[in-house]
């Protein structure tokens, strides 16, 4: 089993809607959780940290469940620009650090 | 501020070959990380490197090295080139958060 496993996608949407992603993780010492952002050729950037408590940045939110070790990020009112691949991601500290990637999930937006 | 800069942006080697990929962090940076991201899929977390020490190795065999100078910057070194190391590696630079902030990559394509 993967470590970080996302939605295999891809993802098709008309402009306006409301998309989301799903991310499961195993290594339970993981300690952070953020959701990246890749354009097509180009390098990741991060979108946003994910927290317990939930977080929201403008129309994007974003859940952590460690109970379920599940991991979610909502898109609402899909914008054109919001068309890329979503990485989910997990950190684990300790003696070995390490930054684990899900395989991402390709979204596209129509108009 | 500039960002993380790589180089060279594009290489072709062949097999058997040794290849090494320069780095250089975003000022005040004293983390950098290596990536390697094959078509289709996730970065693969390579290693981590915190004020010159290794912080963090991912699932890579030992053909795989790198290093990480006084000024910050870094290189990473793949010795005995196969074709499946053909891949974007990306290096990237966090401050004392985890945030990773990436550079454009370096494509390889081993022959």
């Amino acid at each position: 089993r993967k470590e970080v496993e996302q939605d295999p996608g891809p993802f098709n949407v008309p402009e306006g809607a409301t998309v989301a992603f799903n991310c499961t993780y195993s290594n339970s010492a993981s300690q952070s959780f953020f959701w990246y952002r890749q354009d097509c050729r180009k390098e990741p950037k991060l979108l946003m940290s994910v927290y317990s408590s939930g977080n929201e940045d403008g129309r994007f939110t974003a859940q952590l469940n460690r109970a379920s070790q599940y991991i979610s990020l909502l898109i609402r009112d899909s914008k054109l620009s919001d068309s890329a691949t979503y990485l989910c991601v997990g950190e684990s500290g300790g003696s070995n650090y390490k930054l684990t990637f899900g395989k991402g999930t390709l979204l596209t937006v129509n108009p | 501020d500039a960002g993380v800069t790589q180089s060279p942006t594009h290489l072709i080697k062949t097999r058997g070959q040794h290849v090494t990929l320069r780095c250089s962090p975003i000022s005040g940076h004293k983390s950098v990380s290596w990536y390697q991201q094959v078509l289709g899929q996730g970065p693969q977390f390579i290693f981590q490197y915190y004020e010159k020490e290794e912080r963090g190795r991912g699932n890579f065999p030992d053909r795989f090295s790198a290093r990480q100078f006084p000024n910050y910057s870094s290189e990473l070194n793949v010795n005995a080139l196969l074709l499946g190391d053909s891949a974007l590696y990306l290096c990237a630079s966090n401050p004392d958060s985890p945030q990773q902030y990436f550079g454009p990559g370096t494509r390889l394509t081993v022959t």
